[in-house]
């Protein structure tokens, strides 16, 4: 059974930074493309980055790009959203999800449960 | 960034009726376009890929269709658990975008 489990949601200040973990498991990590979609309280869903199968290639949401910093480790089987300079309008429950292609965005298959992030002072 | 237009943004309908949610997209997207439902408090589900493509164990009652710029997401006969929030996506090009969102309420 796929299991994606985000952790490291608290609160933090405008300006701060926070890492966001997924453990990933029941599938071979390293064949997959893994996404970050956030979503704002009884707002929309919002993609925010992706990472290839290998970390060869990311790519950002307009509004996180130079601020947030997706990463892979798939010795762990597990995925990172590095999260600086942050806003109250980053302000979500953060989602990762797997995606059914290695290398681009075709689907997401599955998704975790999510990791709440409140910026506010 | 490409523009993803869902409506309505919300309907009411009844156990049974047949419902319509329309996706539009600001360019051409192919049939690279995706659905998904999500219930309150849970991670959504996707339920069409590739604009028309069922996904495995979702019901027969839910079809897509459409190319380009205009898709639709159709639920053949209402089922007290479809009363909830669908999403339509694109990934023919990063930034990936959803759409607003179209709530079913119960009428």
């Amino acid at each position: 059974e796929v299991q994606l489990v985000e952790s490291g949601g608290v609160v933090v200040q405008p300006g701060g930074s926070l890492r966001l973990s997924c453990a990933a498991s029941g599938f071979t990590f390293d064949d997959y493309a893994m996404h970050w979609v956030r979503q704002a309280p009884g707002k929309g869903l919002e993609w925010v980055s992706i990472i290839s199968w290998d970390g060869g290639s990311t790519y950002y949401a307009d509004s996180v790009k130079g601020r947030f910093t997706i990463s892979r480790d798939n010795s762990e089987n597990s995925l990172y959203l590095q999260m600086n300079s942050l806003r109250t309008e980053d302000t979500a429950l953060y989602y990762c999800a797997k995606d059914v292609a290695a290398r681009h965005a075709e689907y997401f298959q599955h998704w975790g449960q999510g990791t709440l992030v409140t910026v506010s002072s | 960034d490409i523009q993803m237009t869902q409506s309505p943004s919300s309907l009411s309908a009844s156990v049974g009726d047949r419902v319509t949610i329309t996706c539009r997209a600001s360019q051409s997207i192919s049939r690279y376009l995706n659905w998904y439902q999500q219930k309150p408090g849970k991670a959504p589900k996707v339920l069409i890929y590739a604009a028309s493509s069922l996904q495995s164990g979702v019901p027969s009652r839910f079809s897509g269709s459409g190319s380009g710029t205009d898709f639709t997401l159709t639920i053949s006969s209402l089922q007290p658990e479809d009363f909830v929030i669908y999403f339509c996506q694109q990934v023919y090009i990063t930034p990936l975008t959803f759409g607003g969102g179209t709530k079913v309420e119960i009428k």
